[in-house]
């Protein structure tokens, strides 16, 4: 089965540095990979998502993140960050060898600081 | 309004008492989910919908908990002799395709068994 795993609790950064949020999954077959960020007192927001294709994907508010396959990790990252990125930050994955299933991760809280 | 609804917001019952959540998700959304996040920790699957028929129900936690969506759009989650343990934020979410990962979450309703 599925497995994604969010190595940091916690990352604290300045504001106008980059970021990375890190995250790695397992798999039998091939990940499907997402990110959904959580602000306090709100629904899980939908970030960006890898399927297939280029490696480096774009998503909502100048975020980015990079599928490496032999590492098994999807970073989020950003290359300056802002006061109004802290938030509570999921990683998601889906194992197209069961089904339609999406696991996450413990999730990371970000905090920028200014 | 145009997002996932979830009613009601927050519920407190005692132990022992039967509860019922609702999610009314986008208009045409044909996949729906619930999970359950408890403080700390990342969404926890529990069953996902196409359609009317529920496709996976693997990530109810026993049987008293049951989830159904007659007329595919609405969905209700029961949780019968409720537990303590049973406290946690119930989220509900809806796709409009299963398994493309876009999940669009509601706000959740926070349950607290005393």
């Amino acid at each position: 089965a599925q497995s994604v795993a969010q190595p940091e609790d916690q990352v604290n950064v300045a504001e106008g540095n980059p970021l990375t949020v890190k995250c790695t999954y397992s798999v039998s077959g091939n990940p499907y990979l997402f990110w959904y960020v959580q602000y306090p007192n709100r629904g899980l927001q939908f970030l960006l998502k890898y399927i297939t294709g280029d490696n480096l994907v774009k998503g909502s508010y100048g975020f980015e993140a990079e599928f490496n396959k032999s590492q098994t990790s999807f970073h989020l990252k950003k290359p300056s960050a802002l006061v109004s990125d802290s938030a509570l930050y999921f990683c998601a994955v889906r194992d197209d060898n069961y089904g339609q299933n999406f696991v996450f991760g413990p999730g990371t809280r970000l905090s920028v600081l200014p | 309004g145009a997002g996932v609804s979830q009613t009601p917001s927050n519920k407190v019952t005692e132990k022992g008492k039967y509860v019922e959540l609702r999610c009314d998700p986008i208009s045409g959304h044909t996949a729906l989910y619930w999970y359950r996040q408890s403080l700390g920790q990342g969404p926890e699957f529990l069953i996902y919908f196409q359609g009317t028929g529920a496709a996976d129900d693997s990530g109810l936690p026993n049987d008293r908990f049951f989830a159904v969506r007659p007329e595919g759009s609405v969905s209700t989650l029961k949780i019968q002799r409720t537990e303590r343990g049973d406290s946690a934020v119930y989220l509900c979410a809806s796709s409009p395709q299963l398994g493309s990962g876009e999940l669009f979450f509601g706000e959740g309703s926070r349950l607290t068994v005393l």
